[in-house]
């Protein structure tokens, strides 16, 4: 298994330019999330999905929409880039189903900086 | 959400036990305590997770408080390997996300 996959790596962004960042898992998770992390901060939850057609806001959705079409991948896309989502952005996936003891993959993270 | 403290930092020397500490005073009942760890420049990974009693895996242990208030990661024996940030997260039952404080950055000295 792959895990879970992120792409790009890396993404320098104009401001106001938009894009979507990729995530895509191969262990048939139910749940996927996106998180963001500023520098010397803890990882804070942007939107999540329980499953394909189903997506929620986390704490920080402000400035991105996400899709969830498939079980395998939840794409992110920034509307309308600004330099405070400068961040590196990490997605998750999970089984699924509110089980408190369940295993989280985190994917590599993509790098984005707005200029 | 069940709010938790640790330690900004910690240092160990190489081939030490590491002890690091996590309060998490208001964790209900039914909350399984979680620790990721966080090497640079990659995503969180996985350590060990548990309910009331103590547990192990080949990565670390986990000390549980017999109140559940406080737990403990154990790492054995450091290596330089291990420096990375620890995440003590109380998964709530119920719940979907995972909830990511600070943590603590551990270094490791050769």
């Amino acid at each position: 298994n792959a895990g879970v996959t992120q792409t790009p790596k890396f993404q320098v962004l104009k401001t106001g330019q938009s894009m979507t960042l990729q995530c895509a898992q191969d262990m048939n998770h139910e749940y996927m999330s996106w998180y963001r992390q500023d520098p010397g901060m803890g990882l804070r939850l942007i939107h999540y999905s329980v499953g394909a057609g189903i997506t929620d806001q986390g704490e920080v959705p402000n400035g991105y929409n996400v899709s969830r079409s498939t079980t395998e991948d939840f794409p992110l896309r920034l509307l309308s880039a600004a330099p405070s989502q400068t961040s590196v952005y990490f997605c998750a996936s999970r089984q699924g189903g509110q089980k408190s003891w369940e295993t989280q993959y985190f994917g590599p993270g993509t790098r984005l900086l707005v200029l | 959400d069940a709010k938790t403290t640790q330690p900004n930092s910690m240092e160990s020397n190489e081939e030490e036990p590491v002890h690091l500490p996590c309060n998490h005073s208001t964790i209900s009942g039914t909350d399984y305590i979680h620790w990721y760890r966080q090497l640079p420049s990659q995503g969180p990974e996985y350590v060990i997770h548990g309910l009331t009693s103590n547990v192990n895996n080949r990565m670390a242990s986990l000390a549980i408080a017999e109140d559940r208030k406080s737990s403990t990661l154990i790492l054995h024996r450091a290596t330089l390997r291990d420096a990375a940030v620890y995440y003590c997260i109380p998964f709530q039952t119920g719940a979907n996300n995972l909830f990511f404080g600070t943590g603590t950055r551990l270094t490791v000295i050769p």
